[in-house]
């Protein structure tokens, strides 16, 4: 069983529609957790950021963590075409010690939003 | 944009040769990492620098040397490679150097596509 499980899709969906991606995870020692959206031939660029259980909102992005049942989501709002990418969860555990902030990563999932 | 840059965009290399990649940081980043990404799959940990001084190397094989000369500055210097190295090479960097924590996540460069022929 992989330490973070995420769903690969593919998932489409039209212009306009919400959107939600979810992650899960084993490791009880994740207290960090990121969403980056990967276009294709570019690097990873950081959406959310959020430490420990909770919500947080940028704009059309919501991030929410769960820890008790170790479940992350990310919602996006008013999908637009140019949303279309594959999104990856990440997590780490508490810096420091020999971790120095290594990140586990889902698989991705590849969504397109069709206009 | 981002604030990390790596050089060069695009490499093809011979069995044989020897190459650089070359990744630059100018926030102040204590923490740098190398990345490699197969396609369809997510970036792996090669190697973690923690205020210039090497702190993981996740068993990369030898062919594969990573070098800081400066807080701002990483490369990967590659020789003898292999096809299967063929990859996206990603560099980050994270504002302290013990790595991850509330207000230091982990910013990626756009990264060096690289095929060994």
């Amino acid at each position: 069983q992989k330490e973070v499980e995420q769903d690969p899709g593919p998932l489409s969906v039209p212009e306009g529609a919400i959107v939600s991606l979810n992650c899960t995870y084993s490791n009880s020692a994740f207290q960090y957790f990121m969403w980056y959206r990967q276009y294709s031939r570019k690097g990873p660029e950081l959406l959310m950021y959020t430490y420990s259980s909770g919500n947080k909102e940028d704009g059309r992005f919501t991030a929410q963590v769960d820890k008790s049942s170790k479940y992350i989501s990310l919602f996006i709002r008013d999908s637009q075409p140019s949303d279309s990418a594959t999104y990856l969860c990440a997590m780490s555990a508490v810096a420091g010690g020999t971790s120095y902030g290594k990140l586990t990563f889902g698989q991705g999932t590849i969504l397109t939003v069709h206009p | 944009d981002t604030e990390v840059t790596q050089t060069p965009k695009h490499l093809v290399m011979g069995m044989t040769n020897k190459k650089s990649l070359k990744c630059e940081q100018h926030m102040g980043h204590r923490a740098m990492y190398w990345y490699k990404q197969k396609a369809k799959k997510p970036p792996e940990l090669m190697f973690v620098y923690s205020y210039e001084k090497l702190s993981i190397n996740e068993s990369v094989p030898s062919r594969f040397s990573p070098e800081c000369p400066n807080s701002s500055l990483l490369n990967l210097h590659l020789h003898a490679l292999q096809p299967e190295d063929s990859a996206l090479y990603l560099c980050a960097s994270s504002q302290e150097g013990t790595g991850i924590s509330y207000n230091s996540p982990l910013h990626f460069g756009n990264g060096t596509r690289l095929t060994v022929t």
